[in-house]
């Protein structure tokens, strides 16, 4: 079983629509949930990062963590065809001496007009 | 300018030929790292290194090997490629104080 578990899509949606990515995860140790977007031919950005469980708004972007069900989620508000990209959760957990990302497989987003 | 660049962008070669991957970076970050993502699975750790003379395995290591020529420089070698290590290659640098990992837009590697 793989640590974090993530949907791959792809997902596609309207321009204005309200889109949930979710992921899920087994190791309780995690700490710090961050969401990657990654346009085509491009490296991964951070997004949104979040410690511990909780709600963090930013724009038109809400991550949220629920500890006890091990289930982070991101929602974008009236998405936009610019939105359209591949995003990656990925969380981390202290381990040799720092705190190691773990990457989901990646959710691909297509936003359409 | 970029502040981590990865060179080359694209490259294809045969199986047994020894291929180097280079990681630049202004950022000023101690910490560096490689990564392979392959459709599916994600970004998998291959190496990392803390400082010049820190290099650590990471989870995907074999068949690899790095170099961390300075602080900004960090390479990743293989030795004799092979088809399966065909994919998409990521380096990343971070600094002691905050996670987060600035990436680079990766190296599309090919072995026929």
């Amino acid at each position: 079983q793989k640590e974090v578990e993530q949907d791959p899509g792809p997902l596609s949606v309207p321009e204005g629509a309200i889109v949930s990515l979710n992921c899920t995860y087994s190791n309780s140790a995690f700490q710090y949930f961050m969401w990657y977007r990654q346009y085509s031919r491009k490296g991964p950005e951070l997004l949104m990062y979040t410690y511990s469980s909780g709600n963090k708004e930013d724009g038109r972007f809400t991550a949220q963590v629920d500890k006890s069900s091990k289930y982070i989620s991101l929602f974008i508000r009236d998405s936009q065809p610019s939105d359209s990209a591949t995003y990656l959760c990925a969380m981390s957990a202290l381990r040799g001496g720092y705190n190691k990302l773990i990457f989901g497989a990646g959710t691909r987003l297509a936003v359409h007009p | 300018d970029a502040d981590v660049t990865q060179t080359p962008r694209n490259r294809i070669t045969k199986t047994g030929k020894r291929i180097m991957l280079e990681c630049s970076q202004t950022k000023g970050h101690d910490r560096m790292y490689w990564y392979r993502q392959d459709p599916g699975l994600g970004l998998q750790l291959i190496y990392y290194s803390f400082d010049v003379k820190d290099i650590n395995k990471g989870e995907i290591s074999d068949g690899y090997s790095v170099s961390r020529q300075a602080q900004a420089k960090f390479s990743l070698s293989l030795e004799s490629a092979i088809p399966n290590q065909t994919a998409l290659y990521f380096c990343a640098t971070s600094d002691l104080v905050n996670d987060e990992q600035f990436f680079g837009p990766g190296t599309r590697l090919t072995v026929l």
